[in-house]
């Protein structure tokens, strides 16, 4: 089955700078890989994400990357502001299961004003 | 409002003392499924549901039971809960398992004293 790796687990930057957080994955096969947001005591919430026939998607201040060769997809936040404070997921799809995600274990990013 | 409902939000509960957390979606899903979420393990999989009447086993599924009867609920067992069950639960639903975004309830904090 699927395996994502995410980094790094803590990021720390200053408001105004770009933050990238980074998964793998393991099968080649993935064809779906969403990124989470969740906010501190809140649900985790879709915020992007990216088909395996797209190189890139942006939606404002927020992309995402996917290098199908390498299987490894990115997320980038622009101009980061302390609301982007929360911890934030990737995950892939497992065509093996059904298609089910399997999530990345997760990286806080603090935004310090 | 479309929307995932979990039930209750926090549980303190003794070992042994069997317990049910509800999840009801009220946006038609045919797919829902259950997590865990622990520090630095990020989103597990316990349990997950096709359809009505269908269900199967995730990644962490011991010690956990569910049923789907219906299309809008999906219910978590745990006939005899111990004090490694204490987590975060998610329940979540979706159009289908995999490409499509997965809503989540507001979560559930269980304590297994």
């Amino acid at each position: 089955g699927e395996n994502v790796e995410q980094h790094p687990s803590t990021l720390s930057v200053q408001e105004g700078d770009s933050a990238v957080i980074k998964c793998t994955y393991s099968d080649s096969a993935s064809n779906y890989f969403p990124w989470y947001k969740q906010e501190l005591g809140k649900r985790p919430q879709l915020i992007i994400d990216i088909r395996s026939n797209v190189g890139e998607k942006k939606d404002q201040r927020i992309a995402v990357t996917l290098n199908k060769t390498a299987k490894h997809f990115s997320l980038h936040i622009t101009e980061t502001q302390p609301e982007d404070s929360a911890v934030y997921f990737c995950a892939a799809s497992d065509r093996e299961y059904g298609n089910k995600l399997v999530f990345g274990a997760g990286t806080i990013l603090r935004v310090k004003s | 409002e479309a929307q995932v409902t979990q039930n209750p939000r926090y549980l303190i509960t003794v070992t042994g003392k069997k317990l049910t957390v509800t999840c009801s979606q009220n946006m038609n899903h045919e797919y829902m499924s259950w997590y865990r979420q622990d520090p630095g393990l990020g989103l597990r999989q316990i349990y997950y549901s096709m359809n009505v009447e269908v269900t199967d086993k995730g990644d962490v599924p011991e010690g956990y039971k569910v049923s789907r009867k219906e299309k809008r609920n999906f219910p978590l067992i745990l006939e005899s809960p111990s004090p490694n069950q204490t987590s975060l639960y998610f329940c979540a639903s979706s159009l289908g398992p995999g490409g499509t975004e997965a809503f989540f309830g507001q979560g559930t904090r269980l304590t297994v004293v």
